[in-house]
């Protein structure tokens, strides 16, 4: 059954430093997203990705966070400059329709 | 604007019983209401979804939700638990038109222990 894949699972990093977490979305679906969960919150909506550009975002999704399409295959979310409070799951989706989305396993950041 | 409030952020059953897990939604615009499942170290899995159409709708592993508009609920049940239930269950909404049908929100999830 194709699936959505992340990576990485797991990534440390410093307060300051640039992180890109990469997606490998379903390979017929043209809906993209990316979702977080911080510790013990809900799971929040960042932003929403259709035909090589943003088509929303929430107010989470500040200019320190970028997302890409860059070969046609992966899907990457780029913080530029990492705070304590980006440490979360982050999930990406994939969509053929944007009626049912599939996620990926998340990929867990911790910035210290 | 949307929400989504789970009761309970535990629940416990034995198996064998019926599981019945709750969410209440807010929704200005007609809802797409979804329930997921995520077990352990694994992605959110879409367990059943009401879109248009028939109110009680079925999904994997003998789950069904029934869609109340009057109540705004959207409650999850099983008939009979399974050890392999245990999972963390999430409830979410969605806007039923334009451009934001991916765009979910989430309830805090109920974690659901079932015991022998």
């Amino acid at each position: 059954e194709p699936e959505v894949t992340q990576t990485p699972s797991h990534q440390v990093t410093q307060m300051g430093q640039e992180v890109i977490l990469r997606c490998v979305p379903i390979s017929n679906h043209l809906y993209f997203y990316w979702y977080r969960q911080i510790l013990g919150q809900k799971v929040e909506f960042l932003v929403s990705f259709y035909n090589n550009e943003i088509s929303e975002k929430s107010e989470i999704f500040d200019d320190q966070f970028s997302v890409e399409r860059p070969d046609g295959s992966n899907f990457t979310l780029k913080i530029r400059s990492t705070k304590l409070e980006d440490s979360a799951m982050y999930f990406c989706a994939s969509s053929e329709s944007a009626r049912e989305l599939f996620f990926g396993e998340g990929s867990r950041l911790t910035v210290l | 604007a949307q929400s989504v409030t789970q009761l309970g952020s535990h629940v416990s059953v034995s198996e064998g019983a019926l599981v019945l897990l709750r969410c209440n939604y807010s929704s200005s615009v007609p809802p797409y209401l979804f329930w997921y499942v995520q077990y352990p170290n694994q992605g959110l899995q879409l367990l059943l979804k009401y879109t248009t159409g028939a109110t009680l709708v079925k999904g994997i592993n003998g789950f069904e939700a029934e869609f109340k508009k009057s109540e705004t609920s959207f409650h999850l049940t099983k008939p009979s638990a399974h050890m392999s239930d245990a999972a963390e269950y999430f409830c979410a909404v969605s806007a039923a038109g334009g451009t934001s049908y991916g765009k979910l929100t989430f309830g805090q999830g109920t974690i659901l222990t079932v015991h022998p």
